[in-house]
C-alpha cells in the first residue's frame, strides 16, 4: 500500500498520560498535515510541515501537543497529559507541493481518553 | 481567516435523482476548492476539486462549479445511486496553504 498510514489505527488512555501516533507520507510528498476532526464535525487544522519544517500551528494546538517531522519523511503527534476533550480521530494528510494543494488522507488514529 | 459554511447539514433524496451541496467561503485569496467523500469510519477521500481560474468541472455524474464573485461553490451529482450515501465535505485554501473544511452534508440516498 503506497498511502498514507497511520499507527495506531485506535488508541484508548486514561485521562493524564501521554500519547504518540505516527504517520508516514506518500513517498516523495514534502507536506504533511494533521487535522482532529470531532464526530459530526470536518477535519479541523492542527499543523503541517514542509520537510522538516513545521510551517505552521493551529490556535487549537494547545501546548500539550508536539509535532515532529526529524527526517522530513515520517511525523509523529505527541499529546501530553491527555483530557477527555483531546477524544476524536486525528488525521494526517500528504501533498506534493509541485502538485498544489491535492492532499490525501490517512485512515486517522481514534483515541479515546477515559 | 478562512471560514467555509456548508449546507445542508443533511440532505436525503430518491434514488435516481440529483443531489446538490452548498458551499461558502470568505477569504478572496482562496483559489483551490476540493471536495471529499467520507464514509463511515473510513478516511476522507477526494473526489473532485476546482482551482479559482475555472467555473466549473465535470466528472461522470458528478460536477462543482465555482462563484469567484460570490464565494459560492457547489457539487452536483446526478443519478444518484446507494453507494453514494456518505458525508461530503467541502474546503478551500490557499495556493500551497492548508485545507479549511466545511461541518459537512450527510447524504441519505433512498430506495
Amino acid at each position: 500500500d503506497t498511502g498514507v498510514s497511520q499507527d495506531p489505527r485506535h488508541k484508548i488512555t486514561k485521562r493524564g498520560q501521554n500519547v504518540t501516533f505516527r504517520c508516514d507520507p506518500i513517498s516523495e510528498h514534502n507536506r504533511l498535515y494533521w487535522y482532529r476532526q470531532t464526530l459530526g464535525q470536518g477535519p479541523e487544522f492542527l499543523t503541517y510541515f514542509q520537510n522538516e519544517a513545521q510551517l505552521e500551528k493551529s490556535r487549537l494546538l494547545s501546548d500539550r501537543f508536539s509535532a515532529e517531522r526529524p527526517k522530513g519523511s515520517f511525523s509523529t503527534l505527541e499529546i501530553q497529559r491527555t483530557e477527555q476533550g483531546d477524544s476524536a480521530m486525528y488525521l494526517c494528510a500528504s501533498s506534493l507541493v509541485r502538485n498544489q494543494e491535492t492532499q490525501y488522507f490517512g485512515p486517522g488514529t481514534r483515541l479515546l481518553v477515559l | 481567516g478562512e471560514n467555509v459554511e456548508q449546507h445542508p447539514s443533511t440532505l436525503s433524496v430518491q434514488e435516481g435523482d440529483s443531489a446538490v451541496i452548498k458551499c461558502t467561503y470568505s477569504d478572496s485569496a482562496s483559489n483551490y476548492f476540493p471536495w471529499y467523500k467520507q464514509e463511515l469510519g473510513k478516511r476522507p477521500q477526494l473526489i473532485i476539486d476546482i482551482r479559482s481560474n475555472v467555473g466549473e468541472k465535470k466528472d461522470q455524474r458528478i460536477a462543482v462549479t465555482l462563484n469567484k464573485t460570490a464565494k459560492h461553490f457547489s457539487l452536483h451529482i446526478t443519478e444518484t445511486q446507494p453507494e453514494d450515501s456518505a458525508v461530503y465535505f467541502c474546503a478551500a485554501s490557499k495556493r500551497d496553504d492548508k485545507i479549511i473544511f466545511g461541518k459537512g452534508t450527510r447524504l441519505h440516498i433512498l430506495p
